[in-house]
This record gives C-alpha cells, structure tokens and sequence, in this order.
C-alpha cells in the first residue's frame, strides 16, 4: 500500500502562527498531493509535488518532500482561521493501462485556526 | 471555476435496495473517479473510468458496484443489495490529462438503514 500518514493528527494554533503537517508514506510515488477538506465538503486539490522536486510554494503554502524518508511536510504561514478544515496528503499512481492516476489518502490532520 | 457536482447531497435507503448516485464531472475532463469515505476512516479509492470503461477498480469496488456513463455529462455509481457497512459519504472526481489533479465533488452521503 502507498497509504500516507499525517501527523499530527490534530492541531490547534493561534491566527498568524504557521502550521506544519506532516505524511509519510510506504512506497515509490510518482508524485505527492496535499488536498483540503471543509467539514461537510468535497476534497480541494492544494497542490501538487513531483518525485523529482524537494520544495513547492503557493501562496501561503509550502510543501516539501523527501523522497529518501518517504515523507511530506505542508506549511501553512500566518494562518487565518478560514484556514481550519482537515488537510489530506494523498499518494499518486499513475494508472498506465487505461489512464488516469490512483489516489491513495491519509488519515489526515485537523487544523482548527483560533481568533 | 468548473466544478463536479453531486446529487443527492443524502440519500437514504433500505438494506437490500438499490441505490444510484448520481455526478457530473467537469465538462472537457477525461478520467472520472468514484471514492468513498466511512465515517472517521481514510477516503478510500474505488474505481476510475476512462473511455467508457473501467481502467482500474479497488478490492471495494465488486460485483454490487457498477459505474456508468449514460450520456456526455453524468458518471453514475450503482450499488446493489445495499448493506449497512455500505454507510459513507461517497465522492466522484474528474480530472484532464496526467499529472492534472483531481477535482471532487461534495459527496453523497449514503445512509442504509
């Protein structure tokens, strides 16, 4: 299984503090995903890390990865509490026969933003 | 900004009914995906579709699930015989050529009784 898993599993900070989530996964990937869950909502697409690369910014965000440790970080600078959700890191694989890619998610970490 | 939409947002059902959730992916992607999230568990994979075929399916996705795409705009998830461990919010997804990400509904949530 390519399953990740995030730690923490629940973190609680102040608006302005970053916050940093961490996965690791079992297996070679062909990339890695960060996607954003709102309670009750679908999953939104964050940002996306090729094998290749070992640092991505957007905005407010960074991530990193370590493809020798098998793991993933996702910062979130000067939070805001409309950041608060649950934050998926998710493992791709690339379906050859057919097309399309596989994701396989983690546990999650649950970002509660305090005013 | 397109999105993939859901219907119903909740459905539910009878144990041993049929039910068919119901999407619409993104109108110019080409791969939909359907994934399912039990309550307090990881959002697990179940199929993905392309070309009018299945290009991949989990050890989930047996003979009680089917999927189909009925018209140019709909991707639908049938589930048969219908049983309590089926409970979860399901997810469709939709994405254009690799490595474009996944965009996903908000779920159904499927309650069987």
């Amino acid at each position: 299984s390519q399953q990740g898993e995030e730690d923490p599993q629940a973190l609680s900070i102040q608006e302005g503090e970053n916050a940093t989530m961490n996965c690791s996964y079992k297996t070679s990937i062909n990339n890695l995903q960060w996607y954003r869950q709102n309670s009750g909502r679908g999953l939104v697409h964050l940002i996306l890390i090729r094998s290749n690369e070992r640092e991505k910014h957007s905005g407010r965000l960074r991530v990193t990865l370590d493809t020798s440790k098998k793991s993933s970080s996702l910062l979130i600078t000067a939070s805001r509490a409309a950041d608060t959700a649950s934050y998926f890191c998710a493992t791709v694989y690339e379906i050859l026969t057919g097309g399309g890619n596989k994701l396989t998610f983690g546990t999650g970490t649950q970002l509660k933003v305090e005013l | 900004e397109p999105e993939v939409t859901q219907t119903p947002s909740h459905q539910v059902t009878q144990m041993g009914q049929e039910v068919i959730l119901r999407c619409v992916p993104i109108s110019n992607h080409l791969y939909f995906y359907w994934y399912r999230q039990i309550l307090g568990q990881k959002v697990e994979f179940l199929v993905s579709f392309y070309n009018n075929e299945i290009s991949e399916k989990s050890e989930i996705f047996d003979d009680q699930f089917s999927v189909e795409r009925p018209d140019g705009s709909n991707f639908t998830l049938k589930i048969r015989s219908t049983k309590l461990e089926d409970s979860a919010m399901y997810f469709c997804a939709s994405s254009g050529e690799w490595p474009q990400p996944q965009h996903f509904g908000d779920g159904t949530r499927l309650s069987i009784l």
